[in-house]
């Protein structure tokens, strides 16, 4: 069956661009989460969202991040006057009802802020 | 100091070896706890949960110590394929919300 996807796969923005990336869940999931992963490093937790309710957004590292998850499927991570700092991979997960800590990820989106 | 620590390696090791590697969680109130497995530039993948008394699934031995706060994942008779990262994961709740990632462990199985 079809996994999470994301779009797109990588981006390049210049400093002070805003870019919006895109998270397909796998169907059903009611979980949804975003991770950004610098090099190197383990992924960073920034939100969650159960159905369209985002529960947690305490991983976001600025106002310059929002996420929504309108209906409840898809969802749209928004980062705002883009930094280098900002540079990483974003992955999003999602988990199915009754399972929140399996969590399958998408690929992620690469992005480059130069 | 960071909530989940592991060795970031680079393990490397022949093909065949069995290999251990340990991460330690800071936060005593954590509830649940897994290993996940990420090759080269892709995403994480869920390899096993880790469950106090223990869990085996076929090459792959995890253990939980709740008292020394640390987890540890054993390898048996490593495979080439079995070179990735391995990624400790963990949530201070039984259900999800904020999940914790250590930075992971770098392994190499050479033929």
């Amino acid at each position: 069956g079809a996994g999470v996807s994301q779009s797109p796969r990588y981006k390049v923005a210049k400093r002070g661009q805003d870019v919006a990336l895109r998270c397909d869940p796998i169907s059903g999931h009611v979980s949804l989460f975003w991770y950004q992963q610098a090099l190197g490093q383990g992924p960073e937790f920034l939100t969650y969202f159960q159905n369209e309710a985002q529960l947690d957004k305490s991983g976001l590292p600025s106002d310059r991040f929002f996420a929504e998850r309108p209906e409840g499927s898809v969802s749209t991570l928004k980062i705002q006057r883009t930094q280098q700092e900002d540079s990483a991979v974003y992955l999003c997960a999602s988990s199915p009802r009754g399972a929140q800590n399996e969590q399958y990820f998408g690929p992620g989106t690469r992005l480059t802020v130069t | 100091r960071k909530e989940v620590e592991q060795d970031p390696g680079p393990f490397n090791v022949p093909e065949g070896a069995t290999v251990a590697f340990n991460c330690t969680y800071s936060n005593s109130a954590s509830q649940s706890f897994f290993w996940y497995r990420q090759d080269c530039r892709k995403e994480p993948k869920l390899l096993m949960s880790v469950y106090s008394s223990g869990n085996e699934d076929g090459r792959f031995t995890a253990q939980l110590n709740r008292a020394s706060q640390y987890i540890s994942l054993l390898i048996r008779d490593s495979k080439l394929s079995d070179s990735a990262t391995y990624l400790c994961v963990v949530n201070r709740y039984s259900s999800a919300s904020k999940i914790i990632f250590g930075s992971g462990t770098r392994l190499s199985i050479r033929p």
